[in-house]
């Protein structure tokens, strides 16, 4: 079974609507991330969680909101979805904190498989 | 503001050659990431920098990393096809991960 998956994998939604994506993992990590894919512009950090209780601002948040339901849960939602939110959406987890004894090894984010989403 | 810059942004090699991927970033970070996408799928991690100096090999693909300079390289080697993808370099700056946009890297047989 995968340790990161996304649910869902496609979605087709109105200008308008509410839409919640959801993210779970596996792999036991503290940190999670949500980012978004667009052609030609990588990939750029929305909201990002240390902890149940921390919720950070990346840097493109405007438009979204997230929602960490417990360690291995972190859903993105969009209040009122715009075509310009038609992108790909990754989450995205890894270990936490930096240590001098894991030298960071460990500490490469693993992504889930992406939610491809389309706003008319 | 942490910027992350890749070069080139698109590159079609033959196989058998070398190339290099530089990532410039535009404050100082002590880690850095390289990841790897085919088409369609998700990012799947190459490499972790962590300190000045460092180099780190896998197969075909050598990282390194140059702190003072905010320079890192990707170097392939001898490039086959099964090395087609996208790669990302990543920086940390205050536990922010920030991409660059990627290069999109083609090798023809």
């Amino acid at each position: 079974d995968a340790d990161v998956t996304q649910t869902p994998r496609n979605r087709i939604t109105k200008t308008g609507k509410r839409i919640m994506l959801e993210c779970s993992q596996t792999k036991g990590h503290d940190r999670m991330y949500w980012y978004r894919q667009d052609p030609g512009l990588g990939l750029r950090l929305i909201y990002y969680s240390f902890d149940v209780k921390d919720i950070n601002k990346g840097e493109i948040s405007d438009g979204y909101s997230v929602s960490r339901q417990a360690q291995a849960k972190f859903s993105l939602s969009l209040e009122s979805a715009i075509p310009n939110q038609t992108a790909l959406y990754f989450c995205a987890t890894s270990p936490g904190p930096y240590t001098v004894l894991n030298r960071g090894w460990q500490e490469t984010q693993y992504f889930g498989p992406g939610t491809r989403l389309l706003v008319l | 503001e942490l910027k992350v810059e890749q070069n080139p942004l698109f590159l079609s090699m033959q196989e058998g050659k070398n190339y290099t991927i530089y990532c410039n970033y535009s404050t100082t970070s002590d880690r850095l990431y390289w990841y790897r996408q085919d088409p369609g799928k998700s990012l799947e991690s190459l490499f972790v920098l962590l300190s000045n100096g460092a180099v780190k090999q896998e197969g075909r693909l050598m990282a390194s990393l140059d702190t003072k300079a905010r320079l890192s390289t990707l170097h392939i080697t001898a490039a086959v096809h099964d090395l087609s993808a996208t790669y990302f370099c990543a920086v940390n700056r205050d536990d922010k991960i920030i991409f660059g946009k990627g290069t999109r890297l083609h090798i023809l047989p």
